[in-house]
């Protein structure tokens, strides 16, 4: 069954907590990206990965960061730097020939306590 | 602070009905488009893509229009079913790479 998956499908965060993300693929697929959405909003670049090993700041990269050491996983850390946490994450992927073409996994929702 | 969250444009449309989504888009060298449709609590799921070469593209049961005089961009669904009830986004390639730049989405609500 192939697809993206992420987890946790819901998380908690507690004050000046770091916690991870998961997000894996196994369509075979090069690039990776992580998305945050807010209610009501579209959807909002954090970082991306075109490659294993390298990766770039997306439009709200402050309070994250990404590791990419494997291709079929990309996962997210959001520091306790990042003063507004509370979130739906999603992970997504696309191929090398149709890189414009993403597709998307479940999503994590983040919630502070 | 972080500004709240916005409502979503509403789209109400009777069972069987047509409906159509539109999509303002800003960049005018953005040269391919995609539609988006996004359940509660799940992720997006891709509908169907345009390149800016074409006018029309057509899936089923689903067309989208591309007008690049206006960078207006409509997905039309025909026949819209409850399962159809959904938030819809377009989103632009801006970006040589690949990166998609999306809109807010617009709020699909099918009544019987």
């Amino acid at each position: 069954d192939g697809g993206i998956t992420q987890s946790p499908k819901y998380l908690f965060r507690k004050e000046g907590q770091n916690v991870t993300l998961s997000c894996e693929q196994n369509l075979n697929h090069d690039a990776m990206y992580w998305y945050r959405q807010d209610p009501g909003q579209g959807l909002r670049l954090i970082y991306y990965s075109q490659i294993v090993n390298d990766f770039q700041k997306g439009d709200i990269a402050e309070g994250y960061s990404v590791s990419r050491e494997k291709k079929e996983s990309f996962p997210l850390t959001v520091t306790s730097a990042q003063k507004n946490p509370t979130a739906f994450y999603l992970c997504a992927s696309s191929s090398r020939e149709g890189l414009e073409t993403q597709y998307f996994g479940p999503g994590t929702r983040l919630l502070v306590l | 602070g972080e500004s709240v969250g916005l409502h979503l444009p509403t789209l109400s449309v009777q069972e069987g009905d047509n409906s159509i989504i539109n999509c303002a888009y800003s960049n005018s060298a953005s040269d391919y488009f995609i539609w988006y449709k996004q359940e509660s609590g799940k992720g997006p799921q891709f509908i169907i893509d345009i390149r800016s070469n074409m006018d029309k593209r057509q899936g089923q049961r689903v067309t989208v229009l591309l007008n690049k005089t206006v960078k207006h961009l409509s997905l039309q669904i025909a026949a819209t079913q409850p399962g159809d009830s959904a938030v819809y986004f377009c989103a632009e390639k801006s970006d040589s790479w690949g990166k998609l730049q999306f809109g807010a989405g617009t709020q699909v609500v099918v009544t019987p």
